[in-house]
């Protein structure tokens, strides 16, 4: 069965310095994974995704993310924080064998940002 | 482009009453999800459309909940009768059939149901 974890409920760090939002998966399959980001009162947006081509992912707005098959990790990094990232962020994995798009969502990241 | 529109977007209703929501989906995309998200949670699939047939609604429950799309265009959820552990914020997402399976949906602003 496949299930992602995201490490921590809540993270906080100041403007200006790096952002790390940790994420585990289980995968009995090669996984694809994703983080979306969702701002208050806004959609779900795709920061960025992992599909088995380069193991390091840049996505908007400065994050990337590096899948560690030998870790079974995907953690979501960014060298600066601003103010505008302070968001919840949602580590997302799926099986792609079906073509049906099902994601299958961690419990989510608070991310604060401080002046 | 147009997002995925969703409609209300909030609603409050006393338990055993039902409830109605509305998505459309962006111009063009054959895949419509439903997504529930409780409060502290990450989203749950409910139901998941392609064109007007449904694809997985294995965590839908089927006793109080009811989705259609009937001409593969704009989708309603319902709910009927409400609990007090359905208040949540509903999702609808849309994909065409390649953003679909590489995993990038576009989601609406949700609707926020709370019941009393």
């Amino acid at each position: 069965a496949q299930s992602v974890t995201q490490l921590d409920s809540h993270v906080s760090v100041s403007e200006g310095t790096p952002v790390l939002l940790r994420c585990n998966y289980s995968s009995s399959y090669s996984p694809s994974l994703f983080w979306y980001v969702q701002h208050p009162n806004k959609g779900l947006q795709l920061l960025l995704k992992y599909t088995s081509a380069a193991t390091l992912v840049k996505g908007i707005n400065g994050f990337e993310a590096e899948f560690k098959k030998s870790e079974t990790s995907f953690h979501l990094t960014k060298p600066s924080a601003h103010m505008s990232d302070a968001a919840e962020y949602f580590c997302v994995v799926t099986f792609l064998s079906s073509n049906t798009g099902k994601l299958i969502f961690g419990q989510g990241t608070t991310l604060q940002v401080k002046p | 482009e147009a997002g995925v529109a969703q409609s209300p977007r909030y609603k409050i209703i006393e338990k055993r009453q039902s409830v109605a929501f509305w998505c459309n989906p962006i111009s063009g995309h054959a895949t419509l999800y439903w997504y529930q998200q409780i409060l502290g949670q990450g989203p749950k699939l409910l139901i998941q459309f392609q064109n007007n047939g449904v694809v997985d609604d294995s965590q839908l429950p089927k006793d109080r909940f009811s989705a259609e799309r009937l001409k593969g265009v704009d989708s309603t959820l319902k709910i009927q009768p409400a609990k007090l552990e359905d208040s949540a914020v509903y999702l609808c997402a849309s994909s065409d059939l390649w953003t679909g399976y590489t995993g990038e949906l576009f989601f609406g602003e949700g609707s926020r149901l709370t019941v009393l």
